[in-house]
């Protein structure tokens, strides 16, 4: 079965510092996809990445920046500077080649104060 | 240019209603998905059809009941409406599926009083 953890219900940290969400994931498939995705306050879901299990090679864009190590099947993401921007509930997911569904992490809920 | 949208934004009803949601993309995709997404903003999908075929149905109560008149749109209509049906709902489009990328759509939050 797949399973998707964010042990890290609750983040709060002051703006500019940077932040680390975790994400531990399980699945028997050996290929397989990452995402993440951005809920803000205003409720929509936005995509963030995804990564494809052969490639493990960190990304970075902007602040944003994503590691993922097959080795302790994670795949965090941090931000960089933080800004009041940043906050929302950053969800991570996982999903087989042959799935037709996306598993959700319950989410992260990150607060950047000013 | 939405890519995927939905219909209503809110929905405000009482308890043994009938509602619909509709949900259109207009990305190209051949699939798409429902999502409910509950107060501790838990994301659990609840059916999913590709090139209007139903692919996933997930343990749902029989008062939901999706309609794909064609690949760029999902309806979901919800019969005898309870209170434990609020919540928000989200409407996803994906290219295929097995790993593809899901677009949502603004979300529709329901409050059954």
């Amino acid at each position: 079965a797949q399973k998707v953890t964010q042990a890290q219900t609750e983040i709060s940290v002051v703006e500019k510092e940077d932040v680390t969400l975790d994400c531990v994931y399980e699945t028997r498939d050996t290929t397989y996809y990452l995402f993440w995705y951005k809920q803000p306050p205003s409720g929509e879901l936005v995509f963030l990445i995804r990564r494809n299990s052969f490639d493990e090679q960190n990304e970075i864009s902007g602040r944003y920046s994503w590691n993922f190590q097959k080795s302790t099947s994670s795949f965090n993401f941090t931000i960089t500077a933080s800004q009041v921007v940043d906050s929302a509930v950053y969800f991570c997911a996982l999903s087989g080649r042959g799935d037709d569904k996306i598993i959700f992490g319950k989410g992260t809920r990150l607060h950047i104060l000013p | 240019d939405t890519a995927v949208s939905q219909t209503p934004k809110y929905l405000v009803t009482q308890m043994g209603n009938d509602k619909s949601i509709k949900c259109e993309q207009n990305l190209g995709h051949d699939t798409m998905y429902w999502y409910k997404q509950d107060s501790k903003k838990f994301l659990k999908i609840m059916f999913s059809y590709n090139n209007k075929e139903l692919i996933i149905n997930e343990t749902v109560p029989n008062r939901f009941s999706p309609k794909s008149p064609d690949k760029a749109h999902l309806n979901l209509h919800i019969n005898s409406l309870e209170l434990g049906d609020s919540a928000v709902y989200f409407c996803a489009s994906s290219p295929g599926t097995g790993g593809d990328t899901q677009y949502f759509g603004p979300g529709t939050r329901l409050t059954v009083l």
